[in-house]
C-alpha cells in the first residue's frame, strides 16, 4: 500500500487539460513543501518534472505544473501531446530521512 | 552530462545476496545524497536505502532495515547496495539516484533484481 494516494488513471484528448491528484497526510504533503512530481516512459527511468510543489526544472515544459493545498498536491498538464501518456508518480518528504511516494496514476492521451 | 550507470542485477534464489553498484559521472558525486529506489513489477515506486554525501549517515525503509546496506566510494564516484536473505517481494527494478533537497534528480537505467526460486 502507497503511503500517497493516487487516483490510478487520468486521461484526456490532445489539446485539453488534465489534473493528477495526490493526498497525502498532515504529516508529510501537510507539513512540507517538498512535494515533486516524476513522469516515466514505458522502459524509461523516472524524470523529476516539478519539485518543490510548484517548480519546473530546466527543460520541463510550462504546460505542466502543480499546485498543493492542504494535505492534497495536484499536478495539471494543459495542452495534451500524444508524448505526456506516461505514468506520473508524486513523492513527498514525510519528516524521517527518506522519501514516500503515491502509487502513481497512468495517463493516456485519447 | 549526468549519468549513473547500474550493475549487478540479477535472478537470485529466496535467502540469497546480491550486490548492486551504480558508477556516477558527470557531476560531484562526493557532495551529494544518493538513493536507492526500488520499482515494483506493479509499479510502485518505494526509496529502500539512503546515504549521505561522506558515508557517515544511512538510512533505509522499515522492510530493507537489517538485510541491505548502502555504501559508496567517493574516489571512485561508486554507490553500492549490498542486498542479503533476498524476498520475493524484494523483486523489481533498483534505481540509482542524486537526491537533493527531497528530489531524485537524476537517475541511471535501473537493474532488475529477480528473487525466485
Amino acid at each position: 500500500q502507497s503511503a500517497l494516494t493516487q487516483p490510478p488513471s487520468a486521461s484526456g484528448s490532445p489539446g485539453q487539460s488534465v489534473t493528477i491528484s495526490c493526498a497525502g497526510t498532515s504529516s508529510d504533503i501537510g507539513a512540507y513543501d517538498y512535494v515533486s512530481w516524476y513522469q516515466q516512459h514505458p522502459g524509461k527511468a523516472p524524470k523529476v518534472i516539478i519539485y518543490e510543489v510548484n517548480k519546473r526544472p530546466s527543460g520541463v515544459p510550462d504546460r505542466f505544473s502543480a499546485s498543493k493545498s492542504g494535505n492534497t498536491a495536484s499536478l495539471s498538464v494543459s495542452g495534451l501531446q500524444v508524448e505526456d501518456e506516461a505514468d506520473y508518480y508524486c513523492s513527498s518528504h514525510e519528516g524521517g530521512s527518506t522519501l514516500i511516494f503515491g502509487g502513481g496514476t497512468k495517463l493516456t492521451v485519447l | 552530462e549526468v549519468q549513473l550507470v547500474e550493475s549487478g542485477g540479477a535472478l537470485v534464489q529466496p535467502g540469497g545476496s546480491l550486490r548492486l553498484s551504480c558508477v556516477a559521472s558527470g557531476f560531484s558525486f562526493s557532495t551529494n545524497f544518493m538513493s536507492w529506489v526500488r520499482q515494483t513489477p506493479g509499479g510502485g515506486l518505494e526509496c529502500v536505502a539512503k546515504i549521505n554525501p561522506d558515508g557517515s549517515g544511512k538510512y533505509y525503509v522499515d522492510s530493507t532495515r537489517g538485510r541491505f546496506t548502502i555504501s559508496r566510494d567517493n574516489a571512485k564516484s561508486s554507490l553500492y547496495l549490498q542486498m542479503t536473505d533476498l524476498r520475493a517481494d524484494d523483486t523489481g527494478v533498483y534505481y540509482c539516484a542524486t537526491e537533493i533537497w527531497w528530489r531524485l534528480d537524476s537517475w541511471g537505467q535501473g537493474a532488475l533484481v529477480t528473487v525466485s526460486s
